[in-house]
């Protein structure tokens, strides 16, 4: 089993571009998160889902947009990339409970210049 | 509002020495408290958890932590560091009610010496 898997693994945008980063999951978890860590910040909830076709804001949702058409996969989508959004983006899923334990992918490191 | 404290930024010890990384929290009930892992370039890995019952804890790689009601603390053990505990780690408080959410402390980098 892969796990939690991030796609892409590194990236660099100019300032004003769009990408998606995609988290995929074959763990069968209902609730899925995208957090970014800045240094001395710790981890910062974008956004998340408790099903597939649902999403919520988590703390920090402006700029971002996402979509979890389906159950294994959640997407991320920048849709004009500010340097505030420089960051490492890390994905996590969490079996239906909830129950609290989250699982984490390996990471997207993001620089936008 | 329900909060993480780690007071400690970055702590050194030596190899074979042993560790406390403090984490304090702000919650109005019983939390459900988690340590977790980071060694560097990697994802956040479960160390240990708290939801109720006895109030000390053991995790994995020789890891243990306890609750204490009194002080609103969660604070993470271990008797004797090896170098490859050198890492960060993160204190996270879970919300009861709430749908799975954690909120995170700013996390402790631990740096060990030969």
């Amino acid at each position: 089993n892969a796990g939690v898997t991030q796609t892409p693994k590194f990236r660099v945008l100019k300032t004003g571009q769009s990408m998606t980063l995609l988290c995929a999951q074959d763990m069968n978890h209902e609730y899925m998160y995208w957090y970014r860590q800045d240094p001395g910040m710790g981890l910062r909830l974008i956004h998340y889902s408790v099903g597939e076709g649902t999403t919520a804001k988590g703390e920090v949702p402006d700029g971002y947009n996402v979509s979890r058409l389906k159950k294994q996969n959640f997407l991320l989508g920048l849709e004009s990339a500010a340097p505030s959004q420089t960051s490492v983006y890390f994905c996590a899923t969490q079996p239906r409970g909830p129950t609290y334990e989250q699982y984490f992918g390996p990471g997207t490191r993001l620089t936008v210049t | 509002a329900q909060s993480v404290t780690q007071p400690d930024i970055h702590i050194t010890v030596s190899e074979g020495a042993s560790l406390e990384l403090r984490c304090n929290y702000s919650y109005g009930a019983t939390p459900y408290l988690f340590w977790y892992v980071q060694s560097p370039g990697q994802g956040l890995q479960l160390l240990l958890k708290y939801f109720s019952g006895d109030t000390l804890v053991q995790g994995i790689k020789g890891f243990e932590a306890e609750f204490k009601r009194s002080q609103s603390s969660f604070n993470l053990r271990k008797p004797s560091v090896h170098w490859s505990d050198a890492a960060e780690y993160f204190c996270a408080v879970g919300a009861r009610g709430s749908q799975g959410n954690l909120i995170f402390g700013k996390g402790t980098k631990l740096s060990v010496k030969p």
